[in-house]
């Protein structure tokens, strides 16, 4: 089974300063790779997804993500946070779970908070 | 949250009743979703479905039961089976083909006494 793991239950960084929040994956065959904010007592929303092609993704809100597959990681950064971006952030992998289905496979999250 | 409804947004009941959230799209999605989150624990899947009068077990199905049957609504049942049932429950979908990425609903927070 594909997994994924956010290694950080919680980041803080500075407003204005760049971010980072961490992931990595294990699967077997071409990574399906997504990454969801959610913000209190809230629905996730998609920011960005890596299906193939150029290893630098970029999604809503000025945040993007790398790719790496020697690295197994697909980190997710910005390059000026806001107090804003405070929210909880989930990186996903499809997953097959048979007779044609798919599935997302969520990490833990990681908790930003970015200090004004 | 566009496209996808979850009521009610809280919803509290005594243990032993069963419960029914709702879920309703009008994305004209294939597959559709249940996840239970709790504090740490990530996004736990508890039901999907990819066509109507279809669905399937995820890894925390026991104690819930759902149906499908119409494309836009997939109602999710917390018995009084369930254990531990007080969660944030969120309904997700998605088009059935492709690297598609799913679209959720804002949830519905259940407490149960």
């Amino acid at each position: 089974a594909q997994s994924v793991a956010q290694p950080e239950d919680q980041v803080n960084v500075a407003e204005g300063n760049p971010l980072t929040v961490k992931c990595t994956y294990s699967v077997s065959g071409n990574p399906y790779l997504f990454w969801y904010v959610q913000y209190p007592n809230r629905g996730l929303q998609f920011l960005l997804k890596y299906i193939t092609g150029d290893n630098l993704v970029k999604g809503s809100y000025g945040f993007e993500a790398e790719f790496n597959k020697s690295q197994t990681s697909f980190h997710l950064k910005k390059p000026s946070a806001l107090v804003s971006d405070s929210a909880l952030y989930f990186c996903a992998v499809r997953d097959y779970s048979g007779a044609g289905s798919y599935q997302l496979t969520f990490g833990k999250g990681t908790k930003l908070s970015v200090i004004p | 949250d566009g496209g996808i409804t979850q009521s009610p947004k809280y919803l509290f009941r005594k243990e032993g009743q069963n419960v029914t959230l709702s879920c309703e799209q009008n994305l004209n999605h294939d597959a559709m979703y249940w996840y239970r989150q709790d504090p740490g624990q990530g996004l736990r899947l508890i039901y999907y479905s990819q066509i109507v009068n279809d669905f399937q077990k995820g890894d925390i199905a026991e104690g819930y039961s759902v149906s499908r049957e119409k494309k836009e609504s997939f109602p999710l049942t917390v018995t009084s089976a369930q254990k531990n049932p007080t969660a944030f429950y969120l309904c997700a979908s998605s088009p059935y083909t492709g690297p598609n990425e799913q679209y959720f609903g804002p949830g519905t927070r259940l407490t149960v006494t």
